[in-house]
């Protein structure tokens, strides 16, 4: 089976520009979560969805931050205007259950120069 | 508030030596869930364990044993007989269970395994 799906890999972009990270669930999966890491805050939520509905979006850092799950198969994260403060791993997640195990994708590398 | 705290920052050993991560947790609730995850040097992800409060039982996978103590607010993780593919950074996590808070994993900071040959 496929694991958690994210694209791209890596993102260098400049600061200013749109950034639009993808992710791709487990199928069958109803709860699916984007993670931010750094070195300073280490790993924290972002946002989750359970079955395509926003439920908690309170470590969404700002309001150029936005996230989208048009159906149970794609999730978008969404940075615009990106800055250098924006330079992180972004990781989607996602599980069977709320308090299930989470299965994490690959990670999108960010860099905004 | 819910945290969960990783006090060692970095450990080295020798292969084979056992070692043993510690993980203290903070919440109020009754039913939570306790998770381990190991990040290894290429950056994934990799789930280990999942607990709940509600059971004591210590488990055993291979080479790899967590104890959980609800009395001291503990999930500590051994690695017996430890190998240098053991290396990586640690993460022990916490998750509530109830209606706004179902599925939101806290983490600790992580404590970084080098395993040296």
């Amino acid at each position: 089976d496929a694991g958690v799906i994210q694209s791209p890999r890596h993102e260098v972009t400049e600061m200013g520009q749109e950034v639009t990270l993808r992710c791709k669930p487990i199928s069958g999966h109803d709860y699916l979560f984007w993670y931010r890491q750094t070195m300073m805050r280490g790993l924290e939520l972002l946002i989750y969805f359970n079955n395509n509905v926003p439920i908690d979006d309170s470590g969404m850092p700002e309001d150029r931050f936005s996230a989208k799950m048009p159906n149970a198969s794609f999730s978008t994260l969404k940075i615009q205007p990106s800055e250098p403060r924006d330079s992180a791993v972004y990781f989607c997640a996602s599980s069977a259950m709320g308090n299930n195990e989470q299965f994490f994708g690959p990670g999108t590398r960010l860099t905004v120069l | 508030a819910q945290k969960v705290t990783q006090a060692q920052t970095e450990i080295s050993v020798v292969e084979k030596e056992d070692v043993t991560l510690d993980c203290v947790y903070e919440t109020r609730d009754t039913t939570y869930y306790l998770f381990w995850y190991k990040q290894p040097p290429s950056g994934e992800l990799v789930f280990l364990i999942r607990r709940n409060s509600f059971d004591e039982q210590n488990e055993i996978s291979g080479r790899y044993s967590w104890n959980f103590q609800k009395s001291t607010s503990s999930f500590n993780f051994t690695i017996t007989a430890s190998q240098v593919v053991d290396s990586a950074v640690y993460f022990c996590a916490l998750s509530i269970h109830g209606s706004s808070n179902t599925g939101k994993l806290i983490f600790g900071q992580g404590t970084t395994l080098q395993v040296k040959p």
